[in-house]
């Protein structure tokens, strides 16, 4: 079975500094593993996926993260947070074989502060 | 990149009625798509995976029988709520899948904003 876990409900940051929002998954087989976004009464928006190659992955609005195969994680990081970053993100998976859906984190509300 | 609808945004329904939502791909033909429910500052929970031209396969603790699913089309796949309940107030997700993508990606819909008074 997919699991996601994302161990902080909330993450306080200043505007400026470096955020860092953190992901660790469970999965048979190789892993796709995605970061979306939601803002107040919206869809998800896509940040970035890491599917093969490179472990760094960058994403929209300076978005990246790190696949780390050995932890099992897929932290987002950005290094300079802006007020407008402030949302719930999440953090999915899905095996890389057969038709599996993706499964979610429970989300992580990134509060960044002016 | 690929654009997924749902209709309606919004809806507000007596208790006992029963709502329609649809999901459309509106630039890819979608063999598989997803209908997720999330509730206020939760997570999105998986309800059923639809398959076109194929029964729904619904999740462990979602009733099939209120939650109907038809995948009719490769663009169109529809969920009812049917006999809603106030606890049936939430926030529905749809997710298609492009096939020929070259790398899979799910595409989410706006979301359908359900409450039952």
């Amino acid at each position: 079975a997919q699991s996601v876990a994302q161990p902080e409900d909330q993450v306080n940051v200043a505007e400026g500094n470096p955020l860092t929002v953190k992901c660790t998954y469970s999965v048979s087989g190789n892993p796709y593993l995605f970061w979306y976004v939601q803002y107040p009464n919206r869809g998800l928006q896509f940040l970035l996926k890491y599917i093969t190659g490179d472990n760094l992955v960058k994403g929209s609005y300076g978005f990246e993260a790190e696949f780390n195969k050995s932890q099992t994680s897929f932290h987002l990081k950005k290094p300079s947070a802006l007020v407008s970053d402030s949302a719930l993100y999440f953090c999915a998976v899905r095996a890389n074989s057969g038709n599996t859906p993706l499964v979610f984190g429970k989300g992580t509300r990134l509060s960044v502060i002016a | 990149g690929a654009v997924v609808s749902q209709h309606p945004s919004r809806v507000i329904c007596k208790s006992g009625t029963s709502v329609k939502i649809e999901c459309r791909s509106l630039d890819f033909q979608a063999t598989t798509m997803f209908w997720y429910r999330q509730f206020p500052k939760q997570s999105l929970m998986l309800m059923a995976t639809s398959n076109e031209g194929s029964k729904a396969t619904y999740e462990q603790g979602v009733e099939k029988d209120k939650f109907l699913i038809n995948h009719a089309s490769l663009t169109l796949s529809t969920l009812t709520v049917t006999s809603a309940h106030p606890e049936d107030s939430s926030f529905y997700i749809c997710s298609a899948r492009d096939p020929a993508a070259r790398l899979e990606t799910q595409y989410f819909g706006p979301g359908t904003r359900l409450l039952v008074l």
